[in-house]
């Protein structure tokens, strides 16, 4: 069945280095995924996106890498700052405007 | 531009009872979908409704139950509340129909707590 997930629940970071995030999904027929951020007492802010005919796309200091081969995505934040702790969640679109989100990964920037 | 606005913030109910959460959608926006978040885990979704009507359901019982208004805003309804219902409700609105990212606007949420 459908299925979004991340690899690692937390991520630490130190502030000014890159970050990484992960992501696995598992429906070859998804068409377009998405980065959500969502910090303490809020609800999903849109970070970027991407669709499955691209394998990169670039935003401010974000950048969205799929690889279908792997069914695997990533989100990289470049110069990471302490405004960029939250949590992190993938999402998957098959076309049915229902959004299939992962878990999540809770990153922590450290000054 | 207004955002999602979600009411109530925070909610606490009776196992038993019933509640209504209420949203109102973006500018311009026609469709509502409205999403379950338990602690710790990504939202799930439990439907969505455009022109008024149901326009797609997850995986969640017949005692979860929606309206979409002329105005595109939209409520919640949950019967029978059982304690696991005790979450975040995400109230989510897009315009499907333009766009290149379907344009999902989350508001905050109403967080239910059933005891």
């Amino acid at each position: 069945g459908e299925s979004v997930g991340l690899h690692l629940p937390t991520l630490s970071v130190q502030e000014g280095d890159n970050s990484i995030i992960n992501c696995a999904y598992s429906n070859s027929a998804s068409d377009y995924f998405i980065w959500y951020k969502q910090e303490s007492g809020k609800g999903p802010q849109f970070i970027i996106d991407i669709r499955s005919n691209m394998d990169k796309r670039q935003g401010q200091r974000v950048t969205v890498l799929l690889n279908k081969t792997v069914k695997h995505l990533s989100l990289q934040i470049a110069a990471t700052q302490p405004g960029d702790s939250a949590v992190y969640f993938c999402a998957e679109n098959n076309n049915d405007y229902k959004l299939s989100f992962g878990a999540g990964t809770t990153v922590t920037v450290r000054a | 531009e207004t955002g999602v606005t979600q009411s109530p913030t925070h909610l606490i109910k009776t196992r038993g009872q019933q509640v209504t959460l209420r949203c109102s959608s973006q500018s311009g926006h026609n469709t509502v979908s409205w999403y379950q978040q338990a602690l710790g885990q990504g939202p799930q979704f439990i439907f969505q409704y455009y022109r008024e009507e149901e326009n797609g359901r997850g995986n969640f019982p017949p005692r979860f139950s929606g309206l979409q208004f002329p105005n595109y805003s939209s409520e919640l309804n949950v019967n029978a509340l059982e304690l696991d219902d005790s979450a975040l409700y995400l109230c989510a609105s897009s315009q499907p129909d333009r766009g290149n990212n379907y344009g999902y606007t989350f508001g905050s949420g109403t967080r239910l707590t059933v005891v």
